[in-house]
Formats: C-alpha cells, structure tokens, sequence
C-alpha cells in the first residue's frame, strides 16, 4: 500500500463553487500533514500544515480524521487562480524526507 | 535572502548517457534534498544531503548518486540514463535533517530532463 493515496481527479468546477480534495495514508503514527500547490510546470509551494484536527486560512480548510486516516482540503469561493494541482504530504518516518501523492487536478471555469 | 537555486532548467540527453544536475541551497540551510517528479505523478523522495554525508536514500538504483559541498549547495548525478529518467528533478533545502516543521523547506523550481 502506497503511503499516501489521492484521487487524481480533474476536478473541473465553476467559479464560486466549494470543492474538496481527500488523501489517504498508510502510517498511523503519522503526525504531522500538509498539502503543497503545484502551478503547471512549476515547484511545489506549501499551502496549509495540519497538525492536529484542522487548520483554516481564508478560504482554505484542511481536517484531519485519524481514525480513517484522511486528511481533506476545503476550498471555498472557488477563484480562477485556484487552478492548480494540490499535493498531500506527510513526512516520512525518518523525518527527512517527504511523501507526495500523485496530486488532484483542479481546474476552475470561468 | 537567495532562494533555492538549480541549473540548468532544461536538459536533454541521449539514453546510455550521464548527467550532472546542480543545486544551490538557501541562505542558512545545511541539508538538501531531491526528489524526482515523473509527469503526472508526486514527487518521490531521491535521498537527501546533511553537512556532505547522505542522509536517508529512497528507493533509486545506484546509479543515482549525488555531493553535497561545502557551501551546502549539491549536485544529483544520474548514470546510464534510462528513457524512464524523464522528468522533472526538484531539489528542496532546509535547516537539520528532518523535523516535521516544513515551513522552512523551500523548492527550486526544478530542472527538467528528458532523455531520448
């Protein structure tokens, strides 16, 4: 079993529409998650860290459920610059070094 | 304050060959890291650099090798390339050889290499 699982998607939604993202992990000593935005081409930049329950920051919700062993990502009010590939992340049990999934695709139209 | 820095952005190489990637830390940072991202896939875990030793290796073949100098900054060295070594290399550096704070743990926008 893959350490961390997302549905690649593409999500394809209208402006202003509420979209989420789910990711599944393997470790259940895992602590600490996070999930990075990918533009096209581009590095991957980190979003939100969760560490315990949920985070907030605007627009952006991620929650942590430990029992299923799933992180989610919440993103409201959906904006065109939303568009981008979100990556879950949860480091691994050595601490240095970082599993990705393979990413969701999201595509916000206008 | 420089940001993570990797040349060349863009490389291409013929199957059998040997490429060299660079990457230039951030300012402060003791500790690289490389991943390899495949097109359509995350980022997997290369191995990463502390103070010149490695660190911890993800699953890669030998022929996947790398340094770490003094100035921190590090180089990813890839042997009989392999059309399945296509993609794009990201390196990530960062203070100490893990923790689970990621907010000091800045990519370089990557170099792309496509073998053929």
């Amino acid at each position: 079993r893959k350490e961390v699982e997302q549905d690649p998607g593409p999500f394809n939604v209208p402006e202003g529409a509420t979209v989420a993202f789910n990711c599944t992990y393997s470790n259940s000593a895992s602590q600490s998650f996070f999930w990075y935005r990918q533009d096209c081409r581009k590095e991957p930049k980190l979003l939100m860290s969760v560490y315990s329950s949920g985070n907030e920051d605007g627009r952006f919700t991620a929650q942590l459920n430990r029992a299923s062993q799933y992180i989610s990502l919440l993103i409201r009010d959906s904006k065109l610059s939303d568009s981008a590939t979100y990556l879950c992340v949860i480091p691994g049990t050595g601490a240095n070094n970082l599993f990705f999934g393979t990413g969701t695709r999201l595509t916000v139209i206008p | 304050e420089t940001g993570v820095t990797q040349s060349p952005t863009h490389l291409i190489k013929t199957r059998g060959q040997q490429v060299t990637l660079r990457c230039s830390s951030q300012s402060g940072h003791n500790t690289v890291s490389w991943y390899q991202q495949a097109l359509g896939q995350g980022p997997q875990f290369i191995f990463q650099y502390y103070r010149e030793e490695e660190n911890g290796r993800g699953n890669f073949p030998p022929r996947f090798s790398g340094l770490q100098f003094p100035n921190y900054s590090s180089e990813l060295n890839v042997n009989a390339l392999e059309l399945d070594d296509s993609a794009l290399y990201l390196c990530a550096s960062s203070i100490g050889r893990g923790g689970t704070d990621l907010y000091g743990y800045t990519f370089g926008s990557g170099t792309r290499l496509t073998v053929v």
